[in-house]
């Protein structure tokens, strides 16, 4: 009964690669978002979406590109990964309106060698 | 502009001494969240407290207490009586009311308790 759930928690890629992480979340949350925390642990937000819409996309290279297919999943797709795109990437989920804090994933330590 | 900023990059004390985290942020907002996170060495993030703008009590949790003060735009977190087990890095952040409700994290002060 995971509430926010990050796959996969791990990932080891070559520079070049395409890949994807996903989100899901299973509390009724309306906004997603994610967050790539770099390697002096400095948390910084990236995109967000509500009800599937994007709302918050924050300078980030356009070889980024989240997809929301509902407000439950949040999925990042990155094109021709680059050693620099090596973090660790955090979904959080809220409920608009409510003053709560985000709940966040376990996070995906991504690798690019 | 919203910017948070924890000075104290790393803080080393020893089992049992009490610990204060220091938190500054600004914020042209008269009403906003204030919330730490606290990143064990497992890596997840785990909410700790949140705190109205409006509210300016101070608030206690078995060891752990923080004090809000307006007028110095200060949110600071003490432990009491550390523990080994409060090692981890602490997250202080700011979230505006209205408008886009994303997290502004301060750099994270990463805290080791020695035995």
């Amino acid at each position: 009964d995971t509430a926010v759930s990050q796959t996969p928690k791990y990932l080891v890629t070559q520079m070049g690669n395409d890949k994807s992480i996903k989100c899901e979340q299973n509390l009724g949350h309306d906004t997603m978002y994610w967050y790539k925390q770099d390697s002096k642990k400095f948390l910084k937000i990236m995109f967000s979406y509500n009800n599937k819409e994007l709302i918050i996309n924050e300078t980030v290279p356009n070889r980024f590109s989240p997809k929301s297919p509902d407000k439950a999943h949040l999925n990042l797709h990155i094109n021709s990964l680059e050693l620099g795109d090596s973090a660790v990437y955090f979904c959080a989920s809220t409920l608009t309106g409510v003053p709560y804090g985000y709940t966040f994933g376990s996070g995906t330590r991504l690798t690019v060698v | 502009a919203q910017k948070v900023t924890q000075a104290q990059t790393e803080i080393s004390v020893v089992e049992k001494e009490d610990v204060t985290l220091d938190c500054v942020y600004e914020t042209r907002d008269t009403t906003y969240y204030l919330f730490w996170y606290k990143q064990p060495p497992s890596g997840e993030l785990v909410f700790l407290i949140r705190r109205n703008s409006f509210d300016e009590q101070n608030e206690i949790s078995g060891r752990y207490s923080w004090n809000f003060q307006k007028s110095t735009s200060s949110f600071n977190f003490t432990i009491t009586a550390s523990q080994v087990v409060d090692s981890a890095v602490y997250f202080c952040a700011l979230r505006r009311i209205q408008g886009a409700q994303k997290l502004v994290f301060g750099q994270g002060t990463r805290l080791t308790i020695n035995p």
